[in-house]
């Protein structure tokens, strides 16, 4: 069993759609991160977060400890937020486990 | 800043070759992680270093992968020897670690062992 589950593995939208992509895990965290890799590969790391909520531009993040369970939302998605988005967890002990991605096309 | 940088961006070895991969983190940056992502195991920690010291290596495939940290600026991957299994992207991040920061990634190296 993986420590970090993502869903869904692949999604497709339509532009302007909110998205919400799902992660959850099974080991005590001490952070949980968001990245995203682009098509061309480079990887951008987008929240690093330990509980509530983050928001950057037309991105949340919100984290729910109890649960173990992390969304990342895209409001008004766009061609542009085409690609890999990797949910990783740092536990107690300073170990780094990485989900498996949820490849996201946005269609204009 | 010009941010994270790796060379080379591609590399094409022979088995059984040496390779190092070069990383320099941003300037003032106290944490450096190296990482490997492939088809079939996506991305993966291999090591990351605190104030140049490794802290968690147990990520490094095999005795054949080494890393150092000889300052602040400056970090290398060693494979010796090479294998076609080692093929893949091997990328380096840094951060502030002091909490509630996030790491910035390199490029990438593109490795392949033929």
């Amino acid at each position: 069993k993986n420590e970090v589950e993502q869903s869904p593995q692949n999604l497709t939208a339509q532009e302007g759609e909110f998205i919400t992509i799902n992660c959850s895990y099974s080991v005590g965290i001490s952070a949980l991160h968001w990245l995203q890799q682009h098509p061309g590969g480079g990887i951008v790391s987008l929240f690093m977060l330990s509980s509530g909520k983050k928001k950057h531009g037309r991105l949340i993040a919100t984290i729910n400890i109890q649960e173990k369970h992390s969304s990342l939302h895209i409001t008004a998605s766009h061609p542009r937020d085409s690609a890999v988005y990797i949910c990783a967890v740092t536990n107690t002990g300073n170990q780094f486990y990485f989900g498996t991605g949820t490849s996201l096309t946005v269609i204009p | 800043d010009a941010g994270v940088i790796q060379s080379p961006r591609h590399e094409v070895t022979e088995m059984g070759q040496e390779v190092t991969l070069r990383c320099k983190p941003i300037s003032g940056h106290n944490s450096l992680f190296w990482y490997r992502q492939t088809m079939m195991r996506g991305l993966e920690l291999l090591i990351y270093f605190n104030n140049n010291v490794p802290i968690d290596d147990s990520g490094m495939p095999e005795d054949r992968f080494s890393a150092k940290m000889p300052n602040a600026s400056f970090s290398t991957l060693k494979i010796q020897p090479s294998e076609p299994r080692d093929s893949a992207v091997y990328f380096c991040a840094s951060s502030f670690w002091e909490g509630d920061t996030e790491a910035f990634f390199g490029q990438g190296t593109r490795l392949t062992v033929v």
